[in-house]
């Protein structure tokens, strides 16, 4: 139980064109699901907290034009990088909290995305 | 002073050998506390959870919470090849948000 799903894992672009990431909960519902950044050897950063019918809560630092997000379902956040240029190639990571485990801190996550802006 | 703090390594170990990892934090709001596995160019996988103090066994994996010393451990018994990874440890100090603090990672390497 708890799988997270997320696709694509690797994608290339070119810059100036938007790229859609999307991430799943499989076999659990999320109201909260959170979109994470890893550059090489470093940890994950937040970049913002996406909440099932409404605006996501994006980090400081974190440009919410450049990055949009959409959580539509409690199944479904997308992370849309518009106008991507070479400085938004990372890891781009989503995970989940299981609304149905209670009051707990767990977070499961995607497999992640690797974005490559050329 | 950084909320989380966690030695990056590299850590390299034969096969079989008893590994420990530790994360030091600052935030005394922290109840929650997990480590999580990162293989290279995946996902964190969830290892452990623990909340509050105390100790957790699950196999060959035992981790051990102090929060009066603000400092957390993750003991691998037998470590086998398969054990190379990333270990990320995480906390969460409850309330809403549920955001999780990170440590950098420790970089784990078991040579057969």
């Amino acid at each position: 139980g708890a799988v997270v799903s997320q696709h694509p894992s690797w994608v290339i672009c070119k810059s100036g064109t938007s790229v859609k990431i999307e991430c799943r909960s499989l076999d659990f519902q999320a109201t909260t699901m959170f979109w994470y950044r890893q550059f090489p050897k470093q940890s994950l950063m937040l970049m913002a907290t996406s909440n099932e019918g409404s605006k996501a809560t994006y980090e400081q630092g974190v440009e919410k034009d450049k990055f949009l997000i959409n959580h539509a379902s409690l199944t479904l956040s997308t992370l849309t990088v518009t106008s991507a240029h070479p400085e938004d190639s990372s890891f781009y990571i989503c995970s989940a909290r299981d609304q149905g485990r209670g009051y707990t801190g767990e977070l499961f996550f995607g497999e992640g995305s690797r974005l490559t802006v050329l | 002073q950084k909320e989380v703090e966690q030695d990056p390594g590299p850590l390299s170990v034969p096969e079989g050998a008893i590994v420990s990892l530790n994360c030091t934090y600052s935030n005394s709001a922290f109840q929650y506390f997990m480590w999580y596995r990162q293989y290279s160019r995946k996902g964190p996988e969830l290892l452990m959870y623990t909340y509050s103090s105390g100790n957790k066994e699950d196999g060959r994996f035992t981790a051990q919470v102090d929060k009066s010393s603000k400092y957390i451990s993750l003991f691998i018994r037998d470590s086998q090849p398969s054990d190379s990874a990333t270990y990320l440890c995480a906390m969460w100090g409850g309330g809403s948000n549920y955001k999780l603090t990170f440590g950098k990672g420790t970089l784990l390497t078991v040579n057969p």
